[in-house]
This record gives structure tokens, sequence and C-alpha cells, in this order.
């Protein structure tokens, strides 16, 4: 079992509509979670982090964290193409600051 | 915004140079990382630094060799380049919250 895991997609919504990305993560004791975003040939753009239980937003981005069930959300509503990406889940490793990484998911959102 | 930069952001290179890739961040951050991705593919660790003199490995094993001898400036080395190295090279530095360089284009003919 990957140490975090996210359905690789693609997933495909129409414009306006909402996104859902989820990622499940297997290590108990990570307290930092991290959503990016990653535009074909380009680096990785952070676009949420969360520490806590409950929910995040920041404009058109909730973050959503269930420690208790391992598993964070990113939502993203009134969906553009140009949110059309791959969007990583990255959780923190214990202490070392290092991160671990999902395969990413494919948002695909159609005109 | 994030400060950290790559150069050079493109590399066409024949086998057995030696080449740098540099990256330097103005953030301050103590923690920085090479990361290496195939198009489409996942984000593989392969070196990371706690601070000045400090390197460790990462989860992917690398050929590459890494110093850090000042906080700002993270460079990444191969001895001798081979068509295997042909990846893109990301760079990043954290003090909570990780951010990523431009990244480097490598090929290696």
């Amino acid at each position: 079992q990957k140490e975090v895991e996210q359905n690789s997609g693609p997933l495909s919504v129409p414009e306006g509509a909402i996104a859902s990305l989820n990622c499940t993560y297997s290590d108990r004791v990570s307290q930092s979670f991290f959503w990016y975003r990653q535009y074909s040939g380009k680096s990785p753009e952070l676009i949420m982090s969360i520490y806590s239980n409950g929910d995040k937003e920041d404009g058109r981005f909730t973050a959503q964290l269930n420690k208790a069930s391992q598993y964070v959300s990113l939502l993203i509503r009134d969906s553009q193409p140009s949110d059309s990406a791959t969007y990583l889940c990255a959780v923190n490793s214990g202490n070392t600051g290092k991160l671990i990484f999902g395969q990413g998911t494919t948002l695909q959102v159609k005109p | 915004e994030a400060d950290i930069y790559q150069t050079p952001r493109y590399l066409v290179i024949g086998t057995g140079k030696k080449i740098t890739l540099e990256c330097s961040q103005t953030m301050g951050h103590d923690k920085m990382y090479w990361y290496q991705q195939d198009p489409g593919m996942e984000l593989h660790l392969i070196h990371y630094s706690y601070g000045v003199n400090s390197t460790e490995k990462g989860d992917l094993s690398s050929e590459s060799t890494v110093s850090r001898i000042r906080t700002e400036h993270f460079p990444l080395t191969l001895e001798s380049a081979r068509p295997s190295h042909t990846s893109q090279y990301l760079c990043a530095s954290s003090l909570r919250e990780q951010f990523f360089g431009p990244g480097t284009r490598l090929t290696v003919l």
C-alpha cells in the first residue's frame, strides 16, 4: 500500500461544477497536509495547506481534513478550464520536513 | 511569493559530460530538496538538506551528488551524464510549506 494514495483520474467535470479530489494517507503521525497544482511541463505550485481537522477555505478552493479517517480532500468550486491540471496531495513524513507525494489526480474541466 | 531559482532551465548535453544544476533561494529556508520527475510520472525525492553541511540521499537512488556550503545555494552535480539521466529536476525549499523552483529540463544525448 502506498503511503499517499490518490485516484489518478482523469476526473472530468463541466465548467462551473464542483471538482472533488481525494487523498488518503497511511502515517497516523502526519501533521501537515498540502495540495499542489501542476500544469503539464511546469513545477508544482502550492495552493492549499491544512494542519487541523475540518475545512479551510481560500477563494474557490476548500481543503478538508479528517485525521481519524486519514483522509484529505480538495474541493474546487466554479471550476474553470484553467483549473485543468494535475493535483498532487502531499503529507509530511513525521518531523523530517520531507513530503510524501501522491501520484496526482488529473483534472479536466470541459467548457 | 516564493523566490527560488534554478539554472539552466533547459540543458541538452552529450554523454560523459559533467554538469551542475544550480538552485538558489532567497527566503532563508534551512531545508532544501531535489526531486526528479519524468513527464506524466510521480515526483521522486533524490536529495535533501536540513542546513549548511547537511545532505542526505532521498528515496530514489541517484548517481548525482549535492553540496550545501551556503544556506541559499544547493547545487546538484552529475559527474558523467548518461541518457538515463534525461529528466526534469526540481529544486524546492521549505520552512513549513515547501516551494518549488521552475525546474531544469535535462536531455542527455
